[in-house]
């Protein structure tokens, strides 16, 4: 399984944008990269994912780099609500078993 | 909307009780989950089931069971709970099993064993 690492926390303003960075220079040539969050006290969040192009959906970007070591989450205007940790996850792909790390507890102030 | 909804929030039960963790999904998903979640040793599966009466073992089987009868419920029993099985119980569904599909989760259930 391709390692991964993500910075233990990060700050953010309210309506201001965040970009969570992952490292997975391990990771081979099919794994997909997905993001999961967990609000506290909640069971955790399907976010995006994506290969080798960038992804955009309702709830965030996935700029992934090209040699794909590296990706990046980015919440666009930072909501109360976004307050969660944030877990990325290299998975291949017939893989279904999600396995999360430490994740990079996301803190937005008022 | 998916909905993913567990039995109890939070439930306390005595060593050597058998307990019963029940999960019901909504939206005719094939594939159910059961995860556990620790400190400092993140989220691993227990169980997953890909059909009705249809289960595999996770990474961590010893001393649960599953069931699965019905297409929208899959219990979890702890045949007879131990101080070790305190933890985060999560229960997830997803329609497909290759990575492009996300797995939907419910809110949990904190189960204590004393």
């Amino acid at each position: 399984d391709a390692k991964t690492t993500q910075p233990n926390s990060m700050e953010s303003n309210e309506e201001e944008p965040v970009h969570l960075p992952c490292n997975h220079s391990t990771i081979s040539g099919t794994d997909y990269i997905h993001w999961y969050r967990q609000l506290p006290s909640q069971g955790p969040e399907y976010v995006i994912h994506g290969l080798t192009s960038n992804v955009n959906n309702r709830m965030a970007s996935l700029a992934i780099a090209e040699d794909r070591k590296s990706s990046t989450l980015i919440l666009h205007r930072a909501t109360l609500r976004d307050a969660a940790v944030y877990y990325c996850i290299p998975l291949s792909p017939n893989d279904y078993k999600l396995s999360f790390g430490a994740g990079t507890t996301v803190t937005v102030r008022a | 909307d998916v909905k993913v909804t567990q039995s109890s929030r939070y439930l306390v039960k005595r060593t050597g009780e058998k307990v019963f963790l029940e999960c019901v999904q909504d939206m005719d998903h094939e594939n159910m989950f059961w995860y556990r979640q620790d400190p400092g040793l993140g989220l691993r599966l227990i169980y997953f089931s890909y059909d009705v009466k249809m289960k595999e073992k996770g990474d961590i089987p010893e001393g649960y069971s599953v069931s699965r009868e019905k297409k929208e419920r899959f219990s979890l029993i702890l045949e007879s709970a131990s101080t070790n099985q305190t933890s985060m119980y999560l229960c997830a569904s997803s329609s497909g099993t290759s990575v492009s599909y996300e797995q939907y989760f419910g809110p949990g259930t904190r189960l204590t064993v004393t």
